[in-house]
């Protein structure tokens, strides 16, 4: 079974500045995807990034960038030009096509200050 | 955009009663998913469901639990006696393909008391 782990319960950031949440996971597969999903006060899954595990180039999205080391199995999400609309729970996800389900980290509460 | 529409976005039940959680998935995915999360806590897989069966149960998703697509849109979970444990926000989710990541709904937050 697949595990998964985000090591930083809360966060915070000041506005405009970088900020990093981390993620390690653990897998016997070599064929994986990982997502990186926000969690905003309003309580709804929004999907922030993804990277799939047979690509070495880090995915990015805007402001948001992945740091994937595939062999030491971490998958860090950088938010740079942090705004006040990213305060919010930030998920970490696996999924394989053997499992057929996406398994979440505990996650990280970040909180972004004016 | 396409999304994931849950109804009741809130429902109260007593103890022992049954509920019924509904969800209309995006009109062209396949694959459709329960997860819970309970308050504050992580977000947990009760089960999926592809081409009219369960795909994946957890150990959560026990005999109180069962999930039905009763006409082709609308996707169901019902919980037959509720108990106190079960109060948490359930989401339902779809994907054409779930490498892709899923589609969220915006959750019931169920409250039994």
């Amino acid at each position: 079974a697949q595990t998964v782990t985000q090591s930083q319960p809360e966060m915070s950031v000041q506005e405009a500045e970088t900020v990093t949440l981390s993620c390690t996971y653990d897998t016997s597969e070599n064929n994986y995807y990982l997502f990186w999903y926000k969690q905003p006060p309003s309580r709804q899954m929004i999907l922030v990034i993804r990277q799939e595990a047979y690509k070495q180039q880090n995915a990015t999205e805007n402001r948001f960038s992945v740091n994937f080391q595939k062999a030491a199995k971490s998958f860090s999400l950088k938010i740079s030009d942090s705004q006040l609309g990213d305060t919010a729970m930030y998920f970490c996800a696996f999924y394989s096509n053997a499992g057929n389900m996406l398994t979440f980290g505990g996650g990280t509460r970040l909180m972004v200050k004016p | 955009e396409p999304e994931v529409t849950q109804t009741p976005s809130h429902q109260v039940t007593q103890m022992g009663q049954e509920v019924i959680l509904r969800c209309v998935p995006i009109s062209n995915h396949l694959y459709f998913y329960w997860y819970r999360q309970i308050l504050g806590q992580k977000v947990e897989f009760l089960v999926s469901f592809y081409n009219n069966e369960i795909s994946e149960k957890s150990e959560i998703f026990d005999d109180q639990f069962s999930v039905e697509r009763p006409d082709g849109s609308n996707f169901t979970l019902k919980i037959r006696s509720t108990k106190l444990e079960d109060s948490a926000m359930y989401f339902c989710a779809s994907s054409d393909r779930g490498n892709y990541g899923y589609t969220f709904g915006s959750g019931t937050r169920l409250t039994v008391v």
